[in-house]
């Protein structure tokens, strides 16, 4: 069946740093994907995502694109603040899903210290 | 507020009582989604809803979890003779209800059986 994989969390970075938190998934014919982020005391909101191959999904300076050959989604960022400390969660949603049905990762906390 | 709203955050209760878990999404949208969320995990899908029909309900565990939405607005998520192993956050969320829409989550109903 459909899955996703995330790095383990813990992260912890210094501010300015840069960021990968990898992500790959197992999926039949050609999934959309996502990342999600949920900051402390609120709800889950979608970071970024991506429809098809070799598409870049950009939000608020990180990036992710779509690798099918590699079955990949790693979301990066250039320079991380304090304020990017949250948990990240990696999602996909099948080819003939009709609805929201996302299929999540384990998630990944982000902590960024001053 | 215009966001998803959920009630209670917080719910403990005994081993064997039943729960009720309400969502109301934001107003216009049609498609209404209960994940569950268990410490260190994704949220985990159980059902879908477009307008006031269970579109998809393959993610409800066990047939002590029903979830209506005889409006098509406001869900509750209703699980009976609760068990230890149901405690976890139980996320709503709201879309459009088009293809590969964004949803947009509420922050969670936290529930604990004893």
């Amino acid at each position: 069946g459909n899955s996703v994989t995330q790095m383990e969390g813990p992260v912890t970075l210094s501010e300015e740093a840069f960021l990968t938190i990898n992500c790959t998934y197992t999926a039949t014919g050609y999934p959309s994907l996502f990342w999600y982020v949920q900051y402390p005391g609120e709800g889950l909101q979608l970071l970024l995502k991506a429809t098809k191959a070799d598409d870049k999904g950009s939000n608020k300076g990180f990036e992710a694109t779509y690798r099918k050959e590699t079955t990949s989604f790693h979301l990066e960022k250039g320079s991380v603040q304090v304020s990017d400390s949250a948990v990240y969660f990696c999602a996909l949603s099948d080819q003939d899903n009709q609805g929201g049905k996302l299929i999540f990762g384990q998630g990944t906390e982000l902590s960024v210290k001053p | 507020g215009a966001g998803v709203s959920q009630t209670p955050s917080n719910k403990v209760t005994e081993k064997g009582k039943y729960v009720e878990l309400r969502c109301d999404p934001i107003s216009g949208h049609t498609a209404l989604y209960w994940y569950r969320q268990s410490l260190g995990q994704g949220p985990e899908f159980l059902i879908y809803f477009q307008g006031t029909g269970a579109a998809d309900d393959s993610g409800l565990p066990n047939d002590r979890f029903f979830a209506v939405r005889p409006e098509g607005s406001v869900s509750t998520l209703k699980i009976q003779r609760t068990e230890r192993g149901d405690s976890a956050v139980y996320l709503c969320a709201s879309s459009l209800g088009g293809r590969r829409e964004e949803l947009f989550f509420g922050e969670g109903s936290r529930l604990t059986v004893l």
